[in-house]
């Protein structure tokens, strides 16, 4: 069965950078053929997708915070990484990984991560 | 990028009531649209796939229709654990973008 899982700081100062990881177990990523994903949700506000990255490396960002965004695999640890810089309060969210039902394509998410609550502030 | 608005922002109705509710893009994404379903402190749980395509395991009164701009998530008869939130999500192209939500209460 797969499962996905955030680990990171659950603090970050502003300006610094905040960094997860996502843990794939019950699958590889290696040849999976999927765009494994990173979506943020503010307290009491609306999903926004950050990035999407596939196995060979290949990434896709929102426009919006591709400027401080990068995300990365690691397939001899089957994860997946996440790094913002320059974190201000707007970046306080729950972020959740996720891996689309479609293969090979920006797809919709059924399998997602139980989320880790990150925190901007000094 | 492709903008997608949901309505009505909130929606509160009985059990065994129906629910509509919509979202609009602002240009066509074919088919490529999702229904997620949110409760309190919990991930998205995917319903809808495909505009039309139940996910597995989600019960028949959950509904999708629409193509083009315009769809529609319909609850049939709403039952008590069907209090959430409610997003759509648009595949077609990159960047990858969510609607604003619906959040439905039940009376």
């Amino acid at each position: 069965q797969l499962q996905l899982q955030e680990s990171g700081p659950g603090l970050v100062k502003p300006s610094e950078t905040l960094s997860l990881t996502c843990t794939v177990s019950g699958a590889s990523i290696s040849g999976s053929n999927y765009y494994w994903g990173w979506i943020r949700q503010p307290p009491g506000k609306g999903l926004e997708w950050i990035a999407s990255i596939f196995y060979s490396g290949r990434t896709y960002y929102n426009p919006s915070l591709k400027t401080r965004v990068t995300v990365s695999v690691d397939m001899s640890k089957n994860q997946f990484s996440l790094n913002l810089n320059s974190v201000t309060a707007a970046d306080t969210a729950v972020y959740y990984c996720a891996r689309p039902q479609q293969q090979s394509v920006g797809g919709c998410f059924d399998i997602w991560g139980q989320g880790t609550m990150v925190t901007v502030s000094s | 990028e492709i903008v997608l608005t949901q309505s009505p922002a909130t929606l509160s109705l009985s059990p065994g009531e129906r629910a509509t509710l919509s979202c609009r893009a602002s240009q066509s994404v074919s088919s490529y649209l999702a229904w997620y379903q949110q409760k309190p402190g919990q991930a998205p749980r995917l319903l809808i796939h495909d505009a039309s395509n139940r996910a597995t395991g989600i019960p028949a009164r959950f509904s999708g229709s629409g193509s083009g701009t315009d769809f529609t998530l319909t609850i049939s008869s709403l039952e008590p654990e069907d209090s959430a939130s409610y997003y759509c999500q648009q595949r077609l192209s990159w960047p990858l973008t969510f609607g604003g939500g619906t959040k439905v209460e039940i009376k």
